[in-house]
């Protein structure tokens, strides 16, 4: 299996300008997690998804993102406009939520550099 | 205060130490309970996954969960230079509503030198 795939790998962009980042799941999974990481906070859970049905976007800072789940392998998160503050490495990850069986752990992809000038 | 507390450290160590990393959570809800390994410009990749209380051994490396002092711990035995990442520790729920969500620590940055 080729795991969690993440397009681009880095993202240099303009301050205002739209991003738009990539995520394909690992075959059979069910849950999609998106997180971003920065020296400052950590990683953060900023929204998940199962069953391409999205649960908790609590963690999503502003309005400025979305994230949407238009089948059951793919995801994409955007930010628009985006802000030199958003700068961060964007991870997603997969599992498989079997429900009362228990919960697979999650499998991150590589990531996404993302530089806001 | 936060779910989940981690040393951020950075902790350094020469090859061959014994390595101790911890967490201390509040949340007595979780039950699954993982480490992770990060290097440097990579994801997080799962290390260690353990249920509930007790100990669990892979090579060098031992998770010990304490869940009356809501305490986890890993061991790294014999570290070497390949072991220099951050570890993060991430705890979940039981299955069902949780939907397999995570709690990160902060992680601790971790380096072994020659």
């Amino acid at each position: 299996d080729a795991g969690v795939i993440q397009s681009p790998r880095h993202e240099v962009t303009e301050m205002g300008q739209e991003v738009t980042l990539r995520c394909k799941l690992i075959s059979g999974h069910n849950s999609l997690f998106w997180y971003r990481q920065t020296m400052m906070r950590g990683l953060e859970l900023l929204i998940y998804f199962n069953n391409n049905v999205p649960i908790d976007d609590s963690g999503m800072p502003e309005d400025r993102f979305s994230a949407k789940m238009p089948n059951a392998s793919f995801s994409t998160l955007k930010i628009q406009p985006s802000e030199p503050r958003d700068s961060a490495v964007y991870f997603c990850a997969s599992s498989l939520e079997r429900g009362l069986l228990g919960t697979d752990t999650q499998y991150f992809g590589p990531g996404t550099r993302l530089t806001v000038l | 205060q936060k779910e989940v507390e981690q040393d951020p450290g950075p902790l350094s160590v020469p090859e061959g130490a014994i390595v101790s990393l911890n967490c201390t959570y509040s949340n007595s809800a979780f039950q699954y309970f993982m480490w992770y390994r990060q290097y440097s410009r990579k994801g997080p990749e799962l290390l260690m996954y353990t249920y509930s209380s007790g100990n669990k051994e892979d090579g060098r490396f031992t998770a010990q969960v304490d869940k009356s002092s809501k305490y986890i711990s890993l061991f790294i035995r014999d570290s070497q230079p390949s072991d220099s990442a951050t570890y993060l520790c991430a705890l979940s729920n039981a299955g069902g509503t949780s939907y397999g969500k995570l709690t990160f620590g902060q992680g601790t940055i971790l380096t072994v030198h020659p």
